[in-house]
């Protein structure tokens, strides 16, 4: 069966410092990835979404993730964390097979200290 | 545009009863999605509906069953609830037949007693 691991449920970072939250999937085939955040009282939105050709995608906010194929890997990254980021942060894969079903990460909360 | 909206924000119920969701789309998204979020099992895909039939669905029980009218809006209906069934339920809606580019509504939180 399809799974995503966010093997980072809580974050806590200083405003200025580096971030990067891990997502791993196991699934054998073509998937798409994406990554969501859900600001404090604010309903779940897209951060960035990879479907192919480079695997380098940046998103809104100054958000980035790498996709690793060999590894299965997402992961989300930031240079420098602002305190308006602290938010929960979601990895989800959709397989791409004929029977299509996004599988969504526990979340990742992130807390910035200012 | 109007986001996607749903109905009602919060609802408490008892063991047994039964409840329906409401979500209304995106106007011009045909996809409408459903899901669980809880703390320990983060967010689970319910089913997707597309154009009035049910196109994927998750691991839920039969319990679980959802419709999908014309003007795209959709409804998830719970029977027999039970504890574990208390959870906030996400409705998602998108253009296309994928579940690409999905805008998510704020959400029911059903408490059940």
């Amino acid at each position: 069966a399809q799974s995503v691991s966010q093997h980072n449920h809580h974050v806590i970072l200083s405003e200025a410092a580096s971030l990067e939250l891990g997502c791993n999937y196991s699934y054998g085939g073509t998937v798409n990835l994406f990554w969501y955040v859900q600001y404090p009282g604010q309903h779940l939105q897209l951060l960035l979404k990879y479907f192919s050709g480079d695997p380098l995608v940046k998103g809104i906010k100054g958000f980035e993730a790498e996709f690793i194929k060999s590894k299965f890997s997402f992961n989300l990254r930031k240079p420098s964390v602002q305190w308006s980021d602290t938010a929960e942060y979601f990895c989800a894969v959709l397989n791409s097979g004929g029977y299509q079903k996004v599988t969504f990460g526990i979340g990742t909360k992130l807390q910035v200290i200012p | 545009k109007a986001g996607v909206t749903q109905t009602p924000r919060y609802l408490i119920k008892t063991r047994g009863q039964q409840v329906t969701l409401s979500c209304s789309p995106i106007s011009g998204h045909r996809s409408v999605s459903w899901y669980q979020q809880t703390p320990g099992q983060g967010l689970q895909f319910l089913f997707e509906y597309f154009s009035e039939t049910q196109r994927n669905k998750g691991n839920f029980p039969g319990r679980f069953s959802g419709r999908q009218f014309s003007n795209s809006r959709s409804e998830m209906n719970v029977s027999t609830l039970e504890l574990g069934d208390s959870a906030l339920y996400l409705c998602a809606s998108s253009l296309g037949g994928v579940q690409v580019n999905q805008f998510f509504g704020p959400g029911t939180r059903l408490t059940v007693l």
